[in-house]
């Protein structure tokens, strides 16, 4: 089956400093991964849509110069939450859509990334 | 997309069915019913997806009433690795630029021994 990675899976960082999430897909090329935020005891929150080869699609509140997102290859899309602080500590999860599908489709999962700024 | 009503909590004993429910009154004709559902700390899982037909994979069933406006997942035979939070997703048909999955705050199923 479709496979996504992330990494790393955990991350702590001192506020002010900056991060980078990896996203993969690892046995299918993925034009499009898009990229969650879950917070404690809550629900994914969908952040941006990223496209290969183009500028990522943020969600209303989404600030995007903090949130820095590039999608360089059909394989791997990378999310840098730049100055982070403790607000940003949450649960990061990608997911990412089989190039070949067409119609109808699941979108395929990461395991996520925890990141704990302090 | 629909918005979807689920029961925020359930309990099922394990071995038997477990049966999700799922009120989405205003889905739209050309809107698809998606389960999804995640473990604790880890990312979502795909269960399964319908239109208007029941749906059967090795996973779950999914039943659609007739009027489309409620769904029920079911989980024949629960084991404890069930236990998570499920959602239930109504989303049109996956073409580019509309893919997005706009998650509720689900049921959180827990399996009793």
């Amino acid at each position: 089956g479709a496979v996504v990675s992330q990494h790393p899976s955990w991350v702590i960082c001192k506020s002010g400093t900056s991060v980078k999430i990896e996203c993969r897909s690892l046995d299918f090329q993925a034009t499009t991964m898009f990229w969650y935020r879950q917070f404690p005891k809550q629900s994914l929150m969908l952040m941006a849509t990223s496209n290969e080869g183009s500028k990522a699609t943020y969600e209303q509140g989404v600030e995007k110069d903090k949130f820095l997102i590039n999608h360089a290859s059909l394989t791997l899309s990378t999310l840098t939450v730049t100055s982070a602080h403790p607000e940003d500590s949450s649960f990061y999860i990608c997911s990412a859509r089989d190039v070949r599908a067409s119609g109808n489709y699941e979108q395929y999962f990461g395991p996520g990334t925890r990141l704990t700024v302090t | 997309d629909a918005k979807t009503t689920q029961p925020p909590s359930m309990d099922c004993a394990e071995g038997r069915a477990a049966n999700l429910p799922c009120n989405h009154s205003t889905i739209s004709g050309n809107e698809y019913v998606y389960w999804y559902r995640q473990i604790h700390s880890q990312g979502p899982q795909y269960i399964i997806h319908g239109l208007k037909n029941n749906e059967t994979n090795e996973m779950a069933s999914l039943i659609i009433t007739e009027d489309r406006k409620s769904s029920t997942l079911i989980l024949p035979h629960a084991t404890l690795r069930d236990t998570a939070v499920y959602y239930c997703i109504v989303r049109v048909a996956a073409n580019f630029g509309n893919e997005k999955l706009t998650f509720g705050t689900g049921t959180r199923l827990t399996i009793i021994p």
